[in-house]
Protein backbone atom coordinates (compact mmCIF):
# COMPACT_ATOMS: atom_id res chain seq x y z
CA UNK A 1 0.00 0.00 0.00
CA UNK A 2 1.16 3.64 -0.90
CA UNK A 3 1.00 5.79 1.83
CA UNK A 4 0.70 9.58 1.59
CA UNK A 5 2.08 11.67 4.43
CA UNK A 6 0.64 15.73 4.10
CA UNK A 7 2.47 18.35 5.70
CA UNK A 8 1.99 20.66 7.63
CA UNK A 9 -0.37 19.22 9.44
CA UNK A 10 -1.77 22.55 9.99
CA UNK A 11 -0.85 25.72 8.38
CA UNK A 12 -1.65 29.14 9.79
CA UNK A 13 -1.86 32.20 7.20
CA UNK A 14 -3.24 35.28 6.45
CA UNK A 15 -6.06 35.80 3.68
CA UNK A 16 -3.92 37.38 0.48
CA UNK A 17 -0.91 35.08 1.62
CA UNK A 18 0.65 31.88 -0.76
CA UNK A 19 -0.47 28.52 0.37
CA UNK A 20 2.27 25.63 -0.28
CA UNK A 21 0.71 21.68 0.81
CA UNK A 22 3.10 19.07 0.98
CA UNK A 23 2.04 15.31 -0.25
CA UNK A 24 5.02 12.86 -0.09
CA UNK A 25 4.60 9.23 -1.24
CA UNK A 26 6.19 6.19 0.60
CA UNK A 27 6.81 5.13 -3.29
CA UNK A 28 6.47 6.36 -6.75
CA UNK A 29 2.88 7.37 -7.74
CA UNK A 30 2.62 5.88 -10.78
CA UNK A 31 1.39 8.29 -14.05
CA UNK A 32 1.30 10.71 -11.55
CA UNK A 33 -2.13 9.58 -10.69
CA UNK A 34 -2.89 12.14 -8.00
CA UNK A 35 -5.58 13.83 -7.23
CA UNK A 36 -6.51 17.21 -4.40
CA UNK A 37 -9.63 17.58 -2.79
CA UNK A 38 -10.68 20.58 -0.36
CA UNK A 39 -13.14 19.80 2.52
CA UNK A 40 -15.00 22.04 4.39
CA UNK A 41 -16.67 21.30 7.85
CA UNK A 42 -20.18 19.84 7.38
CA UNK A 43 -19.17 19.32 3.41
CA UNK A 44 -18.18 16.48 1.38
CA UNK A 45 -14.85 16.65 -0.08
CA UNK A 46 -14.74 18.63 -3.72
CA UNK A 47 -12.01 17.54 -6.24
CA UNK A 48 -9.42 20.49 -7.11
CA UNK A 49 -6.76 18.85 -8.90
CA UNK A 50 -6.35 15.42 -10.75
CA UNK A 51 -3.18 13.88 -12.74
CA UNK A 52 -1.17 15.68 -10.20
CA UNK A 53 -1.74 19.24 -11.86
CA UNK A 54 -5.13 19.59 -13.89
CA UNK A 55 -7.71 21.46 -12.46
CA UNK A 56 -10.92 20.09 -12.19
CA UNK A 57 -13.73 22.07 -13.43
CA UNK A 58 -14.94 25.07 -11.68
CA UNK A 59 -11.95 25.60 -9.93
CA UNK A 60 -10.40 28.84 -10.15
CA UNK A 61 -6.73 29.29 -11.19
CA UNK A 62 -5.56 30.34 -8.13
CA UNK A 63 -5.42 26.41 -6.92
CA UNK A 64 -2.41 24.55 -8.76
CA UNK A 65 -0.41 21.28 -8.76
CA UNK A 66 2.53 20.17 -9.03
CA UNK A 67 5.33 17.43 -8.66
CA UNK A 68 5.71 13.84 -10.05
CA UNK A 69 7.14 10.43 -8.56
CA UNK A 70 7.03 10.73 -4.50
CA UNK A 71 6.54 14.29 -4.14
CA UNK A 72 3.39 16.68 -4.72
CA UNK A 73 2.70 20.03 -4.00
CA UNK A 74 -0.57 21.71 -4.11
CA UNK A 75 -0.15 25.77 -4.35
CA UNK A 76 -2.74 28.46 -3.58
CA UNK A 77 -1.41 31.28 -5.01
CA UNK A 78 -3.17 34.42 -2.76
CA UNK A 79 -6.18 32.79 0.45
CA UNK A 80 -9.29 33.83 -0.34
CA UNK A 81 -11.49 34.02 2.98
CA UNK A 82 -13.23 30.31 1.24
CA UNK A 83 -9.94 28.52 1.25
CA UNK A 84 -9.58 28.00 4.21
CA UNK A 85 -10.35 24.44 4.77
CA UNK A 86 -9.14 20.90 5.18
CA UNK A 87 -6.95 19.46 2.10
CA UNK A 88 -6.49 15.71 1.22
CA UNK A 89 -4.60 14.28 -1.03
CA UNK A 90 -4.95 10.80 -3.01
CA UNK A 91 -3.49 8.85 -5.24
CA UNK A 92 -5.10 6.34 -7.74
CA UNK A 93 -2.21 4.65 -9.32
CA UNK A 94 -1.95 1.13 -7.11
CA UNK A 95 -5.47 0.70 -5.56
CA UNK A 96 -6.99 3.62 -3.82
CA UNK A 97 -5.14 5.70 -0.62
CA UNK A 98 -5.63 9.25 1.08
CA UNK A 99 -3.38 11.37 2.75
CA UNK A 100 -3.73 12.34 6.32
CA UNK A 101 -5.00 15.87 5.69
CA UNK A 102 -3.55 19.39 5.71
CA UNK A 103 -5.78 22.15 7.74
CA UNK A 104 -5.59 25.64 6.39
CA UNK A 105 -6.43 28.05 9.19
CA UNK A 106 -7.21 31.74 9.47
CA UNK A 107 -3.61 33.36 11.94
CA UNK B 1 -24.98 16.78 -14.42
CA UNK B 2 -24.13 13.85 -12.46
CA UNK B 3 -25.89 13.90 -8.69
CA UNK B 4 -25.20 11.95 -5.98
CA UNK B 5 -27.88 11.42 -3.35
CA UNK B 6 -27.51 9.14 -0.50
CA UNK B 7 -29.76 7.68 2.22
CA UNK B 8 -30.39 9.33 5.70
CA UNK B 9 -28.38 8.49 8.89
CA UNK B 10 -28.29 5.48 10.58
CA UNK B 11 -28.21 4.28 14.45
CA UNK B 12 -27.33 0.71 14.78
CA UNK B 13 -25.75 -1.67 17.59
CA UNK B 14 -22.76 -3.53 17.36
CA UNK B 15 -22.65 -6.77 15.75
CA UNK B 16 -25.32 -5.82 13.08
CA UNK B 17 -25.57 -4.61 9.86
CA UNK B 18 -26.06 -1.33 7.82
CA UNK B 19 -26.90 -0.81 4.18
CA UNK B 20 -26.30 2.56 2.95
CA UNK B 21 -27.96 3.71 -0.37
CA UNK B 22 -26.41 6.40 -3.11
CA UNK B 23 -28.86 6.89 -6.12
CA UNK B 24 -27.34 8.65 -8.98
CA UNK B 25 -29.18 11.35 -11.44
CA UNK B 26 -27.94 12.69 -14.43
CA UNK B 27 -26.14 9.34 -15.56
CA UNK B 28 -27.18 6.03 -15.54
CA UNK B 29 -24.53 2.79 -13.93
CA UNK B 30 -23.80 1.99 -16.94
CA UNK B 31 -21.76 4.47 -17.40
CA UNK B 32 -20.00 4.77 -14.16
CA UNK B 33 -18.26 3.62 -11.70
CA UNK B 34 -19.08 4.52 -7.77
CA UNK B 35 -16.36 4.54 -4.71
CA UNK B 36 -17.16 4.17 -1.49
CA UNK B 37 -15.16 6.55 1.28
CA UNK B 38 -15.89 7.13 4.69
CA UNK B 39 -14.80 9.11 7.44
CA UNK B 40 -14.99 8.61 11.43
CA UNK B 41 -15.11 12.09 13.59
CA UNK B 42 -12.39 14.37 13.34
CA UNK B 43 -10.68 12.02 11.21
CA UNK B 44 -9.43 11.91 7.63
CA UNK B 45 -10.86 9.82 4.37
CA UNK B 46 -10.64 6.04 3.84
CA UNK B 47 -11.66 4.52 0.75
CA UNK B 48 -13.78 1.36 1.59
CA UNK B 49 -14.39 -0.34 -2.10
CA UNK B 50 -16.16 0.63 -5.53
CA UNK B 51 -17.89 -1.17 -8.20
CA UNK B 52 -18.16 -0.76 -12.03
CA UNK B 53 -21.81 -2.27 -12.39
CA UNK B 54 -21.58 -2.57 -16.02
CA UNK B 55 -18.81 -5.26 -15.81
CA UNK B 56 -19.77 -6.22 -12.17
CA UNK B 57 -16.26 -5.77 -11.17
CA UNK B 58 -16.04 -5.06 -7.08
CA UNK B 59 -13.13 -4.21 -5.47
CA UNK B 60 -12.65 -3.92 -1.51
CA UNK B 61 -9.77 -1.97 0.59
CA UNK B 62 -8.44 -5.35 2.13
CA UNK B 63 -9.24 -4.35 5.59
CA UNK B 64 -13.00 -4.46 4.67
CA UNK B 65 -12.61 -7.79 3.10
CA UNK B 66 -15.25 -10.60 4.12
CA UNK B 67 -17.44 -7.20 6.05
CA UNK B 68 -18.24 -5.18 3.29
CA UNK B 69 -20.17 -5.60 0.27
CA UNK B 70 -21.16 -3.09 -2.75
CA UNK B 71 -23.69 -3.83 -5.02
CA UNK B 72 -25.58 -1.53 -7.68
CA UNK B 73 -28.81 -1.68 -9.24
CA UNK B 74 -28.69 -0.47 -12.92
CA UNK B 75 -32.60 -0.56 -13.33
CA UNK B 76 -32.95 2.21 -10.43
CA UNK B 77 -29.67 3.65 -10.68
CA UNK B 78 -28.88 3.23 -6.76
CA UNK B 79 -25.43 1.79 -5.73
CA UNK B 80 -24.93 0.13 -1.97
CA UNK B 81 -22.57 -0.17 0.26
CA UNK B 82 -23.60 -3.02 3.05
CA UNK B 83 -21.35 -3.00 6.04
CA UNK B 84 -21.87 -6.05 8.40
CA UNK B 85 -20.42 -6.95 12.01
CA UNK B 86 -20.07 -3.24 13.22
CA UNK B 87 -18.27 -2.16 15.65
CA UNK B 88 -18.12 0.97 17.89
CA UNK B 89 -15.46 2.48 15.69
CA UNK B 90 -17.16 1.87 12.30
CA UNK B 91 -19.15 5.09 13.25
CA UNK B 92 -18.48 7.26 10.62
CA UNK B 93 -19.62 9.49 7.47
CA UNK B 94 -20.47 7.27 4.79
CA UNK B 95 -19.54 8.97 1.23
CA UNK B 96 -20.29 7.76 -2.48
CA UNK B 97 -18.45 9.32 -5.15
CA UNK B 98 -18.43 8.82 -8.62
CA UNK B 99 -15.02 7.16 -9.44
CA UNK B 100 -12.78 8.34 -12.61
CA UNK B 101 -10.03 7.30 -10.87
CA UNK B 102 -10.59 10.52 -8.72
CA UNK B 103 -14.00 11.10 -7.30
CA UNK B 104 -16.16 13.37 -8.90
CA UNK B 105 -19.10 14.53 -7.81
CA UNK B 106 -19.32 12.96 -3.98
CA UNK B 107 -22.87 12.16 -2.44
CA UNK B 108 -23.59 14.35 0.68
CA UNK B 109 -22.66 11.99 2.90
CA UNK B 110 -24.26 9.24 5.13
CA UNK B 111 -24.45 9.01 9.31
CA UNK B 112 -24.29 5.47 10.40
CA UNK B 113 -23.28 5.80 14.63
CA UNK B 114 -23.07 2.37 16.19
CA UNK B 115 -23.74 2.57 19.47
CA UNK B 116 -25.50 -0.12 22.27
Amino acid sequence: EIVLTQSPGTLSLSPGERATLSCRASQSVSSNYLAWYQQKPGQAPRLLIHGASSRATGIPDRFSGSGSGTDFTLTISRLEPEDFAVYYCQQYGSSVTFGGGTKVEIK
Amino acid sequence: QVQLVQSGAEVRKPGSSVKVSCKVSGGTLSNLAIAWVRQAPGQGLEWMGGIVAVFGAVSYAPRFQGRLTITADESTTTAYMELRSLRFDDTAIYYCATDMAWFDPWGQGSLVTVSS
